[in-house]
């Protein structure tokens, strides 16, 4: 069966902190991995993530894939308290459970 | 930027209702999905659509469930005999290709709750 664990699930750390938070995954037909983070209500697109190695960067968060250990981090440095949010995991069209990140001011 | 729209934002509805919850997708995106969240616990995929029929459905989306796209802009969700187990945070996604490859939009959402 198919599956993405997200880890850890839940992580408060303070304003200023960097945090990597981890997608682990086991599916049968690997297409692409993505990241989104959920707020209040729909999730918004931040990753997506073909090929091992490639880091991909945006501001302050960036990512990368490793294709042989079947895993990918999500870094976020010099956190700020509206990176609060839920950050979710997708491969191939099946989700993670999700990081609760909760950044104290 | 274009977006994904669903109407209502919540519903409540008593149970053995039928719903119907719609979507407006972005105009050029191909692939059409229905994903639901129940409170605190992880989105979990239940239909895809593509060429007006049903891509790929999960063990969720029972004989309950339909998607329809009747009109060619409109994308809906029906359950015919809502259950206290579908009270949920029903999302709309749509997508250029299959399974999201570029990535999902998301609609913001249609809280139903079930009484």
């Amino acid at each position: 069966e198919d599956k993405v664990v997200q880890s850890p699930l839940s992580l408060v750390v303070h304003e200023g902190d960097t945090v990597t938070l981890n997608c682990s995954y086991e599916v049968t037909n690997f297409r692409s991995l993505l990241w989104y983070k959920q707020e209040k209500k729909a999730p918004t697109f931040l990753f997506m993530l073909t090929s091992s190695g490639i880091e991909k960067k945006s501001g302050r968060l960036s990512s990368i894939l490793d294709k042989k250990e079947l895993f990918s981090i999500l870094n976020i440095t010099a956190t700020q308290t509206g990176d609060s949010a839920v950050y979710l995991c997708a491969v191939s069209g099946v989700w993670g459970a999700g990081t609760k990140l909760i950044i104290k001011p | 930027e274009p977006e994904v729209t669903q109407t209502p934002s919540h519903q409540v509805t008593q149970m053995g209702q039928e719903v119907i919850l719609r979507c407006v997708p972005i105009s050029n995106h191909l692939y059409f999905y229905w994903y639901r969240q129940i409170l605190g616990q992880k989105v979990e995929f239940l239909v895809s659509f593509y060429n007006n029929e049903i891509s790929e459905k999960s063990e969720i989306f029972d004989d309950q469930f339909s998607v329809e796209r009747p009109d060619g802009s409109n994308f809906t969700l029906k359950i015919r005999s809502t259950k206290l187990e579908d009270s949920a945070m029903y999302f709309c996604a749509s997508s250029v290709s299959r399974l999201g490859l570029d990535g999902y939009t998301f609609g913001s959402g249609t809280r139903l709750t079930v009484v």
